[in-house]
């Protein structure tokens, strides 16, 4: 049974258009991660939540956004995507361990 | 320099053989030490924790040296499903429990 759930699996949109990647989980973690992974590279965290405190890396682009409107649920949005923000979105869960538990991605091509 | 480094390969394995590879990190703080695997185009999932004594699961072992801030991977009689990338990743409860991955070594085990 899928435990963390991404939708889409594969999403297009334009250059420049808005567009919102979703995660959601079913294990009821308090901590939510969102990661862009480009081809050949280490997935990079973008941001976290540990419940509904949000924490931003310093170097993520104020492009993108987040929200976690409940435990279960938490967004990606990216505001005006560019031709450099194609990649794989990642979204990871984790309680009080250390273990992370990946969903299975979305890939976002931007035309 | 990363904050976690890896040989990307590929390293060629034939079925049966043995193969090893390690990581190293920067950050003397880092707690816990994890190597994951990921499938092409698939998300990463956990294939062992690294623990100061180091540990084995099945034909894998893994090893964590802290005073040269290296960990390794040993895969024993290798398969064809071994073939994947490696993740290396480091985490520090002090900065959250963030997780820096490394950029993977890609293992190609052929018949």
């Amino acid at each position: 049974d899928a435990m963390v759930i991404q939708n889409p699996r594969y999403q297009v949109t334009q250059f420049g258009k808005p567009v919102t990647l979703s995660c959601s989980q079913t294990l009821n973690h308090n901590v939510m991660y969102w990661y862009q992974q480009k081809s050949s590279q280490a997935p990079k965290l973008l941001f976290h939540y540990y419940d509904k405190d949000f924490n931003n890396e310093a170097d993520t682009p104020d492009n993108f956004q987040s929200r976690r409107p409940n435990t279960s649920f938490c967004f990606l949005d990216i505001r005006s995507p560019g031709l450099g923000d194609a990649a794989m979105y990642l979204c990871a869960t984790k309680d009080a361990g250390e273990t992370q538990y990946f969903g299975p991605g979305t890939r976002l091509l931007v035309l | 320099r990363k904050e976690v480094e890896q040989d990307p390969g590929p390293f060629n394995v034939p079925e049966g053989a043995t193969v090893a590879f390690n990581c190293t990190y920067s950050n003397s703080a880092s707690q816990s030490f994890f190597w994951y695997r990921q499938d092409c185009r698939k998300e990463p999932k956990l294939l062992m924790s690294v623990y100061s004594s180091g540990n084995e699961d099945g034909r894998f072992t893994a090893q964590l040296n802290r005073a040269s801030q290296y960990i390794s991977l040993l895969i024993r009689d290798s398969k064809l499903s071994d073939s994947a990338t490696y993740l290396c990743v480091v985490g520090n409860k002090a900065a959250g429990n963030k997780l820096t991955f490394g950029g993977g070594t890609r293992v190609l085990v052929k018949p």
